[in-house]
């Protein structure tokens, strides 16, 4: 089958650094990626792992362990607007449809 | 370029009625693909198209829901008859290829509400 699991919300303080985990169980594994998703908008990209380790890209990090099925990704000098769902989505292989994500994480950032 | 192109951006209409949801991707976009949110069940992909030809429906819910795509900057996604349980938003996305490290581009979505 096929599973991701990310936690459903956190909170957080402005200027804290806070990390979002997401683990799966998939059938094939091409390739991890994180979308933003502010409330009533469209989910927009911001990381692609497919090597282990860490790709950082300004104030956001991601981290992968493919042996684990594990990645998160982490939010530095965190902003009111950083306020947004997270959604964990995995490339399972095969031709691009195989992307499958996960319910999102919703992070509240407070003052 | 405008990005995805979606209409309408929100849909309110009444059980048994025909619903058509459209979509404009990015021109260059090789790949298009109709997407369904919702609380209970988040981001679930419906259909796929490649060069305009479906690749993959095996999203698709059941014969109420069909897609087409004429053309490289068009396509629908139709429901006939509407039930109450398709109340969701409907986001389309374009791909430029179909490898995994593409990243998608999503439109702003259709809220569609069935009474």
């Amino acid at each position: 089958g096929q599973n991701i699991d990310q936690p459903t919300e956190m909170t957080a303080t402005e200027g804290a650094i806070v990390q979002i985990n997401c683990t799966y169980q998939t059938s094939g594994f091409n390739g991890l990626f994180w979308y933003q998703q502010h409330a009533g908008e469209a989910p927009t990209f911001l990381s692609y792992n497919v090597l282990d380790g860490l790709e950082e890209k300004g104030r956001f990090s991601s981290f992968l362990s493919r042996s684990k099925g594990y990645s998160y990704l982490l939010l530095k000098e965190l902003q009111m607007k950083d306020s947004a769902s997270y959604l964990c989505a995995v490339y399972n292989g095969g031709s691009q449809g195989n992307l499958i994500f996960g319910k999102g994480t919703k992070l509240s950032v407070k003052p | 370029d405008a990005g995805v192109i979606q209409s309408p951006r929100h849909e309110v209409t009444e059980m048994g009625q025909e619903v058509t949801l459209r979509c404009k991707p990015i021109s260059g976009h090789d790949y298009l693909f109709w997407y369904r949110q919702t609380m209970m069940r988040g981001l679930e992909l419906l259909i796929y198209f490649n060069n305009n030809v479906p690749i993959d429906d095996s999203g698709m819910p059941e014969d109420r829901f069909s897609a087409k795509m004429p053309n490289a900057s068009f396509s629908t996604l139709k429901i006939q008859p509407s039930e109450p349980r398709d109340s969701a938003v409907y986001f389309c996305a374009s791909s430029y290829t179909g490898t995994g490290t593409d990243e998608q581009y999503f439109g702003p979505g259709t809220r569609l509400t069935v009474t």
